[in-house]
């Protein structure tokens, strides 16, 4: 069963980036997409973009274009997720989640455990 | 890309039936059979259900099912338990390998 393992708490200052990792576990890292949600305070489920490491070409939620970029690596089995200009309203946790195939239209059935983004000055 | 339209709450006595709608448009529910249904309970990551409408991953209950009409889907729980209480989210492909998630529903087991 894969396992995905992300990056710890971040504090980040309004305009500033924030980057956060999402390690997975097992030799089939290549074979399924991965795709990033948040979750603001008391908030829903937001989907922020995927990729499919394997092919590497991420792609993105209108909402985040521009802002967003989301990369993955082979060699360390891990995929990232850069977001800019951060403000305020993107205080969030943020998840890593792998769909059960290569696209991002097959449900997602492994989650990382979230990692928890705080904008203040 | 907007939201799905969910109820924001529903509930239901143990051992009840409850439905949970959740609606699109042409361009992601009614489009695709590609919606899921995703259970979160407070603190804890979101857990998968339903996948392409109607389809249970392994382990998951067959009180669970799914099914979809137009641009509407809907999730229906039977046999309602205390451990059903939780918060529900469907998600839909939108194309162009992008997906929506809807507002949520509150499910409460009275």
């Amino acid at each position: 069963q894969v396992q995905l393992v992300q990056s710890g708490a971040e504090v980040k200052k309004p305009g500033s980036s924030v980057k956060v990792s999402c390690k997975a576990s097992g030799d089939t890292f290549t074979s399924y997409a991965i795709s990033w949600v948040r979750q603001a305070p008391g908030q829903g489920l937001e989907w922020m973009g995927g990729i499919i490491p394997i092919f590497g070409a991420p792609n993105y939620a209108q909402k985040f274009q521009g802002r967003l970029t989301i990369n993955a690596d082979a060699s360390t089995r891990s995929v990232y997720m850069d977001l800019s200009s951060l403000r305020s309203e993107d205080a969030a946790v943020y998840y890593c989640a792998g769909h059960t195939g290569k696209e991002v239209y097959y449900g997602m059935d492994v989650w990382g455990q979230g990692t928890t983004v705080t904008v203040s000055s | 890309q907007s939201a799905l339209t969910q109820p924001a709450s529903v509930s239901g006595s143990p051992g009840q039936s409850i439905t949970i709608s959740c609606t699109g448009t042409s361009s992601d529910v009614g489009g695709y059979n590609l919606v899921s249904w995703y259970q979160q309970h407070p603190g804890k990551a979101p857990k998968l259900m339903i996948y392409d409408v109607n389809r249970r991953p392994s382990g998951i209950s067959n009180r669970f099912s799914g099914s979809k009409s137009g641009n509407t889907a809907s999730l229906t729980i039977s046999g309602l338990q205390a451990e059903d209480e939780a918060e529900y989210y469907c998600a839909s492909y939108a194309g162009s390998n992008t997906l929506v998630f809807g507002g949520g529903t509150q499910l409460s087991v009275l």
